[in-house]
């Protein structure tokens, strides 16, 4: 089945506890992103990626990190997390970026 | 600024009754124009996307949508709505020479029975 996954769904850590948010798409796609969503914000980038090697800021960068080493995995690095990162995150893949992106089911983040 | 504008934060309705939902954008050019809908709890699907050509666009779920470029607006219609159509709904814009997408608010519709 074509998806695109996210580990783990819900996770609960406190200030300054380095965290990974994996992703991981089966569909062989170039592009893959991460968002964030906020009550009446609907969703910003954080970071995208257009190949293996290739990642680029989105709107909203600060306090986040990525690697694309490999073209199915985008994982999302907070090396010292904050309250203010307290979020639900998204993980989305898409042949191009023009396409329908395909988002991952998500993973709320609290940290406290 | 470049943004992508959802006028309406809540929208409710009757089942059976017809719905707009607006978005409005402000690029100098015409982007690609995409609504998703994420049902409670959900990711993101794509409902329906224009690049080009016909201005009415056909989606999954009975959603149309149409852009104006006059107006700069795609706004998302559907002629009878159900029940099952309670979810949030997204706009969201590509420029056809960037790299990035950009999503408007939302706009959180309820259906009434």
């Amino acid at each position: 089945e074509a998806q695109v996954t996210q580990n783990p769904r819900y996770l609960i850590t406190v200030t300054g506890k380095k965290l990974t948010v994996t992703c991981s798409q089966n569909m062989n796609h170039e592009y893959m992103s991460w968002y964030r969503q906020d009550p009446g914000l609907g969703l910003r980038q954080i970071y995208y990626s257009m190949n293996v090697e290739v990642t680029d800021k989105g709107d909203v960068p600060e306090g986040y990190k990525v690697s694309r080493k490999e073209k199915r995995n985008f994982p999302l690095i907070l090396e010292s997390p904050s309250p203010n990162q307290t979020s639900l995150y998204f993980c989305a893949s898409s042949l191009l970026l023009n396409n329908e992106q395909f988002f991952g089911p998500g993973t709320r983040l609290t940290v406290l | 600024a470049q943004s992508v504008t959802q006028p309406d934060i809540h929208i409710t309705v009757s089942e059976g009754a017809s719905l707009e939902l607006r978005c409005n954008y402000s690029y100098g050019a015409t982007p690609y124009l995409f609504w998703y809908v994420q049902s409670p709890g959900q990711g993101l699907q794509l409902l329906l996307k224009y690049f080009s050509g016909d201005t009415l666009v056909q989606g999954i779920k009975g959603f149309e949508a149409e852009f104006k470029r006059s107006q700069s607006s795609f706004n998302l219609r559907k002629p009878s709505v159900h029940w099952s159509d309670a979810a949030e709904y997204f706009c969201a814009v590509v420029l056809y020479n960037n790299n990035d997408m950009r999503f408007g608010a939302g706009t959180r519709l309820t259906v009434k029975p």
